[in-house]
């Protein structure tokens, strides 16, 4: 079972909607979690984190947390051809904050005009 | 402010060989991490550094190696290059300290083996 995963896609969503994009961990005492946007060819660029139990909310985007059920999603409402790219989430499995990142292999989103 | 910067940008080197990347952290930040991306997957843990210590290491072999140097910079040496090298190479700098401190990326060194 890899420790963090995460569905390829693509999902395409049209532009304007609402693109709910999902993460599930392993690793039970995993303490923050982070979301990446990707662009081809580019380096990650970090999004949010998350460390508690519920929503947080930044902009457009929504992270969404549950430990119980050790899953994390990202929502984009209102999305834009400019969301078009690879999110990653990234699980640090540590108690040390700045410990080592686990990472999904991604999900391709396509957002169409 | 400066990012995070990597050297080179691009790098071939044959099978055998040796690299070396260099990575400058973000102001402020005093920890580097590197990671390995293969095309289509998520960055693989390599090491952190930390105080000029390796701190955490991922499932990478010993071919592996890096440095961190008094000001924060770091370098990742790779010996004996194998086909499977091929890659992008991701330095990611952060704060130690109290609470989430996120990683911050730089833009890459893609590394082609021939």
């Amino acid at each position: 079972q890899k420790e963090v995963e995460q569905n390829s896609g693509p999902l395409s969503v049209p532009e304007g909607a609402i693109a709910s994009l999902n993460c599930t961990y392993s690793d039970r005492g995993s303490q923050s979690f982070f979301w990446y946007r990707q662009y081809s060819g580019k380096s990650p660029e970090l999004i949010m984190f998350i460390y508690s139990n519920g929503d947080k909310e930044d902009g457009r985007f929504t992270a969404q947390l549950n430990k119980a059920s050790q899953y994390v999603s990202l929502l984009i409402r209102d999305s834009q051809p400019s969301d078009s790219a690879t999110y990653l989430c990234a699980v640090n499995p540590d108690t040390s904050n700045t410990g080592k990142l686990i990472f999904g292999q991604g999900t391709t989103l396509q957002v169409k005009p | 402010d400066a990012g995070v910067t990597q050297s080179p940008t691009h790098l071939i080197k044959t099978r055998g060989q040796q690299v070396t990347l260099r990575c400058s952290p973000k102001s402020g930040h005093d920890t580097v991490s590197w990671y390995q991306q293969a095309l289509g997957q998520g960055p693989q843990f390599i090491f952190q550094y930390y105080e000029e210590e390796e701190r955490q290491r991922g499932n990478f072999p010993d071919r592996f190696s890096g440095h961190q140097f008094p000001n924060y910079s770091s370098e990742l040496n790779v010996n004996a290059l194998l086909l499977g090298d091929s890659a992008l190479y991701l330095c990611a700098s952060s704060v130690r300290g109290q609470g989430i401190q996120p990683q911050h990326f730089g833009d890459g060194t893609r590394l082609s083996i021939l």
